[in-house]
C-alpha cells in the first residue's frame, strides 16, 4: 500500500517569508514518481513538479525548490520569498511504477497543506 | 499539448436524478483514465480506473453500480452518478496521460451539488 503524509494542515506566513511544506511517503515499489500540485480556489490542479525515485537531485525553479531525500522518504517543497499569489492548497502525491519505469498512473495524494500568505 | 477537459464544470441536480460527467483528452489518446473525488477541505481520493474497451476497476468502498464508468473511445471517459443523493455532492476530477509520459494531466474538475 502507498501512503503520503503531509503533516502540516495549515501554514500562515507573511509575504516575503520563506516557507517549507513537508511531505513523507511510504511505498513498496522500488520505482516510483513523486509530484507536487497546487490547487487554487478554482479547484483546478496545477502541476508543479515530478521526480522519479532514481533522481535524488534537488531542483530549483524560480522561487520554488524541492528537496528529495530517499533515505528519509521525504520530498519537501520550499517557496522562497512567498507572495500572496502563492496562497493555495498544496498536495504531494505518489505513483508507483514498474521495473521499466512506466508509471501505473494512479496517484495517492497527501492530505494537503493550506498555505496562506498575508500581505 | 496533453490537455484534458471535463464537462460540465458545475452541475446542480435534484436528489434521485442521474448525472453524467465527461472527461476528454483533447490532443492525445488515453487507454486509461482515472476518476478522483474530493470532498470539501479534503484530499483527492481515487475512485476508479477507467479502461478503454473494458470494465473499470473500482477502489475499495466505491459502489460500481452507483458510479458507472464508460470508456468507449481512446479520448472519452464518462462517469455517471446514478440516483444521486446529497452525500454525493463533491468535486470530481479526472486525469489521463499519453502512453509515453509519466505525468498525469488533470481535467479542471466538475462540481456536483445534489439538492
Amino acid at each position: 500500500a502507498q501512503k503520503v503524509t503531509q503533516a502540516q494542515t495549515e501554514i500562515s506566513v507573511v509575504e516575503k517569508e520563506d516557507v517549507t511544506l513537508d511531505c513523507v511517503y511510504e511505498t513498496r515499489d522500488t520505482t516510483y514518481y513523486l509530484f507536487w500540485y497546487k490547487q487554487p480556489p478554482s479547484g483546478e490542479l496545477v502541476f508543479l513538479i515530478r521526480r522519479n525515485s532514481f533522481d535524488e537531485q534537488n531542483e530549483i525553479s524560480g522561487r520554488y525548490s524541492w528537496n528529495f531525500q530517499k533515505s528519509t522518504s521525504s520530498f519537501n517543497f520550499t517557496i522562497t520569498a512567498s507572495q500572496v499569489v502563492d496562497s493555495a492548497v498544496y498536495f504531494c502525491a505518489l505513483s508507483g511504477a514498474n521495473a521499466g519505469g512506466t508509471s501505473y498512473g494512479k496517484l495517492t495524494f497527501g492530505q494537503g497543506t493550506i498555505l496562506t500568505v498575508h500581505p | 499539448g496533453a490537455v484534458v477537459s471535463q464537462h460540465p464544470s458545475r452541475v446542480i441536480c435534484k436528489s434521485g436524478t442521474s448525472v453524467k460527467i465527461e472527461c476528454r483528452s483533447l490532443d492525445f489518446q488515453a487507454t486509461t483514465m482515472f476518476w478522483y473525488r474530493q470532498f470539501p477541505k479534503q484530499s483527492l481520493m481515487l475512485m476508479a480506473t477507467s479502461n478503454e474497451g473494458s470494465k473499470a476497476t473500482y477502489e475499495q468502498g466505491v459502489e460500481k453500480d452507483k458510479f458507472l464508468i464508460n470508456h468507449a473511445s481512446l479520448t472519452l471517459s464518462t462517469l455517471t452518478v446514478t440516483s444521486a443523493h446529497p452525500e454525493d455532492s463533491s468535486f470530481y476530477i479526472c486525469s489521463a496521460s499519453p502512453a509515453y509520459r509519466a505525468s498525469q494531466y488533470f481535467g479542471p474538475g466538475t462540481r456536483l451539488l445534489v439538492l
